[in-house]
């Protein structure tokens, strides 16, 4: 069975640039997250779904960051315009019963702002 | 400042040696997660406590809540190159709705 598919692995764009970094959830979660990983910073929950709807969005750092979940098997996190400080390790998690429960990590999406 | 601090912040140790890495705050949380994570990967669930004194193990991994449900610690008996990796402790508050946080990890590198 398939974990958590993040795409594209790697991204690096100008400062400026739209980014979009999307994931798909393992089949059977209700519950999706959006992390950011940074040496600095650590791990930092940006924002959580359940059943596609966004239950606590108080970690994404200002507007310029917006979380969207379509459907059960897809969800974007998008960053417009991208700065430097965006500089990161993004990672998509899902699980099921929200957040006491195991969360599955994807591999990460490594965005790079020049 | 961080909810959870983890110390120490990096290990280097031998193949075979002991060691002890720490999760505290001041908060209680209703439980706690120790996760593991390789390079280039995502975070791994180790284990997940919930009972305040409750310790677990996991082969040559112990853990153990802390009676009042506000620290944590991860002990690794003769520790093997295969253990090297971030590993991270995750909470959710009682005071926070529920939230989960993460402590800023512990970097173990087991050299051979």
């Amino acid at each position: 069975d398939a974990g958590v598919i993040q795409s594209p692995r790697h991204e690096v764009t100008e400062m400026g640039q739209e980014v979009t970094l999307r994931c798909k959830p393992i089949s059977g979660h209700n519950s999706l997250f959006w992390y950011r990983q940074t040496m600095m910073r650590g791990l930092e929950l940006l924002i959580y779904f359940n059943n596609n709807v966004p239950i606590d969005d108080s970690g994404m750092p200002e507007d310029r960051f917006s979380a969207k979940m379509p459907n059960a098997s897809f969800s974007t996190l998008k960053i417009q315009p991208s700065e430097p400080r965006d500089s990161a390790v993004y990672f998509c998690a899902s699980s099921n019963l929200g957040l006491a429960n195991e969360q599955f990590f994807g591999p990460g999406t490594r965005l790079t702002v020049l | 400042t961080q909810l959870l601090e983890q110390s120490p912040q990096f290990l280097s140790i031998q193949e075979g040696e002991n060691l002890t890495v720490y999760c505290n705050s001041s908060s209680v949380f209703s439980s706690l997660q120790w996760y593991r994570q390789e390079p280039g990967e995502g975070p791994v669930l180790l284990v997940t406590v919930v009972t305040g004194g409750e310790v677990k193990k996991l082969k040559r991994l112990t853990f153990q809540f802390g009676d009042a449900r506000k620290d944590s610690s991860l002990h690794i008996t003769a520790a093997q190159p295969g253990d090297t990796g971030l590993y991270l402790c995750a909470g959710i508050l009682l005071a926070a709705g529920n939230m989960l946080t993460f402590g800023g990890g512990t970097r173990l590198m087991v050299k051979p």
